[in-house]
Order: structure tokens, then sequence, then C-alpha cells
């Protein structure tokens, strides 16, 4: 399997802040990484494919880049509705799909 | 409009078998594979396999390969999830997730882009 590691773990910031969420592959994806918002008693929704896609409806806050092993997620002026969980997922070798362990972005 | 509904939340006691639906309608069933995802308590996402609707075939995850079985009948455009004998370490929420997938770069991607409701199992003696 592919292993997937996000940092950090969890965060705080305020609103108005740019976050960065940062996801390292072990093994190349090359772009087939894809990120998802995930809040309590929702369901995960998916913010960018191909590494810096941006899926239809997202706003442009939100920003993905990199190749490779090594990916980023940035969201620019956090706005309160981006506090959630935040995974990233390969799908260049499957099975499995492999997620991170998930950022969790919390109000400071 | 897309739609994936789930069946609703279970208790089981260890030992006892399970099978869990979702509901695909909106679009053509058969031409998108359905994933099951996991969240236990407190954790994050665990892919756990796929079906491609059209011919039955199925992937596992190593991590959850024979503890679990993926099928679906497309008569009723509905995908499953079953256990044999479920632990309490089963206990979590699952999701089903429709697949779509993307050319770039001369390769096939993928990306989950509706989910369903989530179906909460719970595990306990």
């Amino acid at each position: 399997d592919i292993q997937m590691t996000q940092s950090p773990s969890s965060l705080s910031a305020s609103v108005g802040d740019t976050v960065t969420i940062t996801c390292r592959a072990s093994h190349s994806v090359r772009r087939f990484l894809n990120w998802y918002q995930h809040k309590p008693g929702k369901v995960p929704k998916l913010l960018i494919y191909a590494a810096s896609s941006l899926q239809s409806g997202v706003p442009s806050r939100f920003s993905g880049s990199g190749s490779g092993t090594d990916f980023t997620l940035t969201i620019s002026s956090l706005q309160p509705e981006d506090f959630a969980t935040y995974y990233c997922q390969q799908t260049y070798i499957t099975p499995p799909e492999t997620f991170g362990q998930g950022t969790k972005v919390e109000i400071k | 409009e897309v739609q994936l509904v789930q069946s609703g939340a279970e208790v089981r006691k260890p030992g006892e078998s399970l099978k869990i639906s979702c509901e695909g309608s909106g679009y053509n069933f058969t031409t998108y594979e359905i994933a099951w995802v996991r969240q236990p308590p407190g954790k994050g996402l665990e892919w756990m396999g796929i079906i491609y609707t059209g011919d039955s075939d199925t992937r596992y995850s190593p991590s959850f390969e024979g503890q679990v079985t993926i099928s679906v009948d497309k008569s009723i455009n509905t995908a499953y999830l079953q256990w044999g004998s479920l632990k309490a370490s089963d206990t979590a929420i699952y999701y089903c997730a429709r697949r779509e997938t993307y050319y770039y770069d001369s390769s096939f991607g993928t990306y989950f882009d509706y989910w369903g409701q989530g179906t909460l199992v719970t595990v306990s003696s």
C-alpha cells in the first residue's frame, strides 16, 4: 500500500488566516491526489482532484499544488465554514486508494 | 439529481452477520463504480473496497480482504456491504461513494464525487 502522511494533524487558525496543509506519499503518485473536506455529521466533500483541479462549486480560496510525493492544500482567507477535517487521498495505486490520517482545522 | 441513499443505523452483537445497502439514483448506475469507506469513532477515513457495478468485479483493500463482502444488485441499483461475523472493532460509520474517472497525462485518475449519508454500525455485547 502507498502510505499518505498529512501534517500537521491539527491546527488552530483565525478567520482570515491562510492555512497550509501538507500531504506526503510513501511513493510517487504523480498528480493523482485528491483533497476532501469533512465536517462532523456531514459527508465528505471533494475540494480538489488531480492535485490542483478545483471541483465545480468549490470556492477559489481553496487551492492545491504538488506532484510526485509532496502535496499542499492551501486555504486563503479562512472562513467560519472552513473549520473541518481535511483528508488527502491518492488514487494512482489501487487498491487501496489510501487516505491520509486527516488534518483538523480548529478555531483559534 | 444524483443521490446515494444508505440503509439505517444497525446495532449487532459480536459474531452476528449484517448487510447494509446503498441505493443510487439520478444517474446510470452501472456506469460508475461504488466504493465503501469506513470511519471508526474519532478516527479518519479508510478505503475498504470497490465494486464495478457493470460486471460486479470487486477490489478490496488488503486490510479488509476476507473481512467483508461487497456486492451489487443491478436490477435495483443497489450496492451492499456485508459481514459474516462482526467484531466490536467493526463499530464505525460506513459510507458508500460514487467513483468518477478522469483522464490526465496518459492515465486515468479517480475521485469520489457523491457520497451516501453514512450508516452507523454499532457492535456491542
